[in-house]
């Protein structure tokens, strides 16, 4: 059985940062390209940054171009996204999704004072 | 960037009656290669997206066949032929050819009547 299980969100000031993760489990996670897509509670889906096969390539929304660094470790199965310099319009739910085919359940960061 | 637009954004249908949902891309969808890179996705209530088609008409495993996905160049449309109470949500649209960024549509929720 697929699974993606994110985790690391959760409640930061603005200027902070947050490194979530993604647990791959069920399926040749270094053959996959993977995603970050994020969704602010009840609005649409926003793609924000991808990352292929072995890491070697990575690209990103402009919204968070420069302050979000994609990365993977093959050998642990394991996504990453670093997000700094945070700011209020960062709220929202972050999947994690392998080739958009299988999501996660979706980590909830917030970004208040 | 593409631009996805869907309608309706809201779809109130009886069950056991026929739905349609249009996406349209604000350029073509066909690839290079030839290939049409457009995807359909279900987002029920409380729950992760889950991918129902790729490349325009490819069901993904597990989705029943009242599901049906079509369309060429810009113009894309998702059916479903009768309606059941399971299949109450938010269906998005996406284009995976000319990236980055993905792009999504904004989202159609159909609901029961």
């Amino acid at each position: 059985e697929v699974q993606l299980v994110e985790s690391g969100g959760g409640l930061v000031q603005p200027g902070g940062s947050l490194r979530l993760s993604c647990a791959a489990s069920g399926f040749t996670f270094s053959s996959q390209r993977m995603h970050w897509v994020r969704q602010v509670p009840g609005k649409g889906l926003v793609w924000v940054s991808h990352i292929n096969s072995d890491g070697s390539g990575a690209t990103y929304a402009d919204s968070v171009k420069g302050r979000f660094t994609i990365s993977r470790d093959n050998a642990k199965s394991n996504l990453y996204l670093q997000m700094n310099s945070l700011r209020a319009e960062d709220t929202a739910v972050y999947y994690c999704a392998g080739g958009f085919d299988n999501w996660g359940q979706g980590t909830l960061v917030t970004v208040s004072s | 960037d593409v631009v996805m637009t869907q309608s309706p954004l809201s779809l109130p249908v009886t069950l056991g009656q026929p739905a349609s949902i249009s996406c349209r891309s604000s350029q073509s969808l066909v690839h290079s290669d030839g290939n049409t890179y457009l995807s359909w996705f279900q987002q029920r209530p409380g729950q992760s997206p889950r991918r129902l088609f790729y490349r325009v008409s490819n069901r993904d495993s597990g989705v029943p066949d009242r599901f049906s996905g079509s369309g060429s160049g810009t113009d894309f449309t998702l059916k479903i032929s009768r309606v059941e109470a399971e299949d109450v949500g938010v269906y998005y649209c996406m284009q995976g050819t000319h990236w980055p960024p993905w792009t999504f549509g904004q989202g159609t929720k159909v609901e029961i009547k």
